[in-house]
């Protein structure tokens, strides 16, 4: 069953920040919240991914709210080649897989 | 070190044949997840095997549907007496452990066309 919700789809200006949300109100506290995104139909690439603590990478910044109930993904400066499917995930506990939702379809318009 | 790597590609088979798919993990990874994604849909897990062992195959289809990741060589992912409904690209990712805080990274799939 679906842990996870997001918008369906989101556009953003090129070079400006993408900020994409995703609720998962039932975490948890052992659970991890994990972000992945398809790109046209390519293999699903790996993003970033926390526990408790806001997450910073080369590709991207995780911000978890204090209640772990949600977080935002945010592509600093988003670029045309960041159009792509971006997946929420929150690792069950077994850590057997990993859950893809239907996720937010982002667009970079230029 | 290679990532994920998922052979073949683009694979036709007729309706009745069988169908392999290959995935070959990242070095070091012994934990392998295979994921099924049909046209205009999100990727459905299917299985997840450790050396030898199936760890859970609650996403398999009960009938024609099977997989293995033998002590030497790739994974498997095998389907016999294909049919259209199982067009669709798999997926397999791997993963150095099976905790919760490790990643796992994707290949770039195998496409099955069943004709």
């Amino acid at each position: 069953d679906a842990k996870t919700t997001q918008p369906p789809s989101m556009d953003c200006a090129e070079g400006r920040a993408a900020n994409l949300p995703c609720n998962h109100s039932t975490i948890s506290g052992n659970e991890y919240v994990y972000w992945y995104r398809q790109i046209h139909s390519q293999g699903p690439q790996y993003i970033i991914h926390g526990l408790k603590n806001n997450e910073t990478n080369e590709m991207a910044s995780l911000i978890i709210t204090e209640d772990r109930k949600s977080s935002t993904l945010i592509l600093p400066h988003a670029t045309l080649r960041d159009t792509a499917v971006y997946y929420c995930i929150v690792r069950v506990k077994s850590g057997n897989q990993f859950y893809f939702g239907t996720g937010t379809s982002l667009t970079v318009i230029p | 070190n290679a990532g994920v790597m998922q052979n073949p590609r683009h694979l036709v088979r007729r309706r009745g044949q069988e169908a392999r798919l290959r995935c070959s993990p990242m070095k070091g990874h012994s934990h392998v997840y295979w994921y099924r994604q049909l046209p205009e849909e999100g990727l459905k897990f299917m299985v997840y095997l450790q050396k030898e062992n199936i760890i859970d195959e609650s996403g398999m289809p009960k009938e024609r549907f099977s997989a293995e990741f033998p002590k030497e060589g790739p994974s498997i992912l095998r389907i016999q007496q294909v049919v259209r409904g199982d067009s669709a690209a798999y997926f397999c990712a791997s993963s150095p452990t099976q905790g919760a805080a490790d990643e796992a990274f994707f290949g770039q799939g195998t496409r099955l066309t069943v004709v």
